[in-house]
Parts: structure tokens; C-alpha cells; sequence
């Protein structure tokens, strides 16, 4: 129940194309959903953070769809870059686990030029 | 201001040693945790630290171990190392909020162990 499954493992975007990264959650406490963004060799950075009391959240380039009764939330990369080639984490929290947050397996993204 | 900062980068040990990872929070925060990163694979949740006391911990052995001091700063000590052991120790702290209300964790570059 404290698991959170994120597909697809790996994504290949080209440059200007759209990537979609998708996760799924069982347990219905939790109320922050953070995506979180990591290049090799450095630790996690926060991208873009929801709460279910809104179901899109857009900053930029990126968006959070969040679905609460499927109990599922998806990052939008529009207009995709070379540079966002990274490691994307899904994670999922609630303001009774503090910093105890459950993160995804990771999609590896690639954006080819 | 200086976000998380991690000790060592990197360190080798063998089976059945001890190790020490040291951790500063971001200027401000006094909230710190500890996660672990196999490779391939997403951070788990080891423990908190607020005001010098583990407050959470996740679903890791004894062998785990750590230490917070009266600056916020954090230690991560783990005993009788396994080759399973080896991985990427994040750090990381939150906004001064203690142990109640999730928001934005910032982490360090991590220590990266590697057990022979």
C-alpha cells in the first residue's frame, strides 16, 4: 500500500515533442505528490509539486494531472529539450509522514536533438 | 546560501565494516533526512531527525543508525556492512516545519558507498 508505481521505465522524445511520465498510488492518506528531477551525479531537485485539491498544476513547460479517484498523477514535459534529459521520480507524501516520502522506480528520459 | 552539503563523496569499505556519512542542512532548515538510492532506482526513506531525535523511521535494520546535532547538522552511521549496502546516501531538509506538514525536500549530491 505504501508503493508508488511510475511507467514507463524509459521514454525517447524527440526535441519539441510532448513527454508523458505517469505514476499510481494505493494509499489514499497520501496528500503531496512531488515530481522530482536528477542528472547524474547529483542528488533530486523539485520540479513541480500538487495537491489533490486541484487536479493540474502548470509551471512553465511542466504539468501535474492528478487524478484522484484513479488514484493516479502524470507529468507533462511540453516542448521537450536536450537538456531535460534526466532521471524523473514521482513521489508521494502526506502531512503526517513528515519527510518520509515514497518514490517511484524512475523514468530515464532521453530527448534526441 | 548553501543548499544540503554531503561527506564524503565517495568512499569504499569492505564487508563488516562501519561507516559515517555526515550531513548540513540548507541554511534555515532543521529538518533533516537520510534516504538511500540503489542504483536504478528511487530513494527510501531510512529516517528524520528534529531537534536531535529520530522521529520516522523506514523499514531499514538496526545496523542504521544516526545522530543529529544541536546545529541541525545530521549523521548517518551504518554497522556490518553487506555488499547490499552499496548505494547512494541522499540527504536531505525541509522547510522548518518539524516533523508535520510535507513540502519541498531539498537534497544533497550524496555519498556514494561502495562495499567490497
Amino acid at each position: 500500500q505504501q508503493q508508488v508505481k511510475q511507467s514507463p521505465q524509459s521514454l525517447i522524445v524527440q526535441k519539441g515533442g510532448i513527454s508523458i511520465i505517469n505514476c499510481a498510488y494505493e494509499n489514499t492518506a497520501f496528500d503531496y505528490f512531488p515530481w522530482y528531477q536528477q542528472f547524474p551525479g547529483k542528488g533530486p531537485a523539485l520540479l513541480i509539486a500538487i495537491r489533490p485539491d486541484v487536479s493540474e498544476k502548470k509551471e512553465g513547460r511542466f504539468t501535474i494531472s492528478f487524478n484522484k479517484s484513479a488514484k493516479q498523477f502524470s507529468l507533462h514535459i511540453m516542448d521537450s529539450q536536450p537538456g531535460d534529459s534526466a532521471t524523473y521520480f514521482c513521489a508521494a507524501s502526506s502531512d503526517n509522514y513528515g519527510q518520509n516520502f515514497v518514490f517511484g522506480p524512475g523514468t530515464r528520459l532521453s530527448v534526441l536533438p | 546560501d548553501a543548499g544540503v552539503t554531503q561527506s564524503p563523496t565517495h568512499l569504499i569499505k569492505t564487508r563488516g565494516q562501519q561507516v559515517t556519512l555526515r550531513c548540513s542542512p540548507k541554511s534555515g532548515h532543521d529538518t533533516v533526512s537520510w534516504y538511500q538510492q540503489a542504483l536504478g532506482q528511487g530513494p527510501q526513506f531510512i529516517f528524520q531527525y528534529y531537534e536531535e531525535e529520530e522521529r520516522q523511521r523506514g523499514n531499514f535494520p538496526d545496523r542504521f543508525s544516526g545522530h543529529q546535532f544541536p546545529n541541525y547538522s545530521s549523521e548517518l552511521n551504518v554497522n556490518a556492512l553487506l555488499l547490499g549496502d552499496s548505494a547512494l546516501y541522499l540527504c536531505a531538509s525541509g522547510d522548518p516545519t518539524g516533523t508535520g506538514t510535507a513540502g519541498e525536500l531539498f537534497f544533497g549530491e550524496g555519498s556514494r558507498l561502495t562495499v567490497l
